[in-house]
């Protein structure tokens, strides 16, 4: 138990769907991160949020929209998703006044997109 | 971005054997990570190193950050089925600056 909790733990969807992920933390960090894990490739970082407030948003496809309404909350909103958009997605917390940012990490939303 | 490559990519060993794995770079980094993802979860954190030459153990684990700070090493004494699980390296350009993923090292620890 990390302290980040994530729902659903699985997740089919058409393309034509809307559906949104949701993680919590429990920790009182003040970042919160999505990150995309695809087989074969490094964890590719999607967005961070930073004391509620959208500081990185790596190049990420309209189709994802992320929504942060408190320091202990984040959301992922997804629609017309595609296939490649399958993979892990993990979302993770840091203190971001600490010099090296350590990620605690909830344990994933496996999607699959049909 | 800075790149970090890790090796090896598979590592299947018996329960009792000794491995290394590592992860390197070009670029130096400020600080670097290591971190264990067992099946169906997500990654969690063993051990930071900062300082050049750094050397922690954790357990059975001993883990070294490259006296130039571009590369680092995770050793394993006396494998257990336990150690199971994808080894992630991820390095810190600079102090304050997000983190850079290596792809992995997926150890399989046979009884």
């Amino acid at each position: 138990e990390t302290g980040v909790t994530q729902t659903p733990r699985h997740l089919v969807m058409g393309m034509t769907n809307k559906k949104s992920l949701k993680c919590e933390q429990h920790l009182g960090h003040n970042a919160m991160y999505w990150y995309k894990q695809s087989a074969k490739k490094p964890l590719e970082l999607m967005f961070v949020y930073s004391l509620e407030e959208r500081v990185e948003n790596n190049s990420v496809p309209s189709r994802f929209s992320p929504e942060c309404p408190n320091s202990s909350h984040l959301f992922l909103h997804l629609h017309t998703l595609q296939p490649e958009d399958s993979a892990l997605y993990l979302c993770a917390s840091s203190q971001e006044d600490t010099p090296t940012y350590e990620q605690y990490f909830g344990p994933g939303t496996r999607l699959t997109v049909t | 971005t800075q790149l970090l490559e890790q090796s090896p990519q598979f590592l299947s060993i018996q329960e009792g054997e000794n491995l290394t794995v590592y992860c390197n770079s070009s670029s130096v980094f400020s600080s670097l990570q290591w971190y264990r993802q067992e099946p169906g979860e997500g990654p969690v954190l063993l051990v930071t190193v900062v300082t050049g030459g750094e050397v922690k153990k954790l357990k059975r684990l001993t883990f070294q950050f490259g006296d130039a700070r571009k590369d680092s090493s995770l050793h394993i004494t006396a494998a257990q089925p336990g150690d199971t699980g994808l080894y992630l390296c991820a390095g810190q350009p600079h102090s304050g600056s997000r983190l850079t993923f290596g792809e992995g090292t997926q150890l399989t620890v046979n009884p």
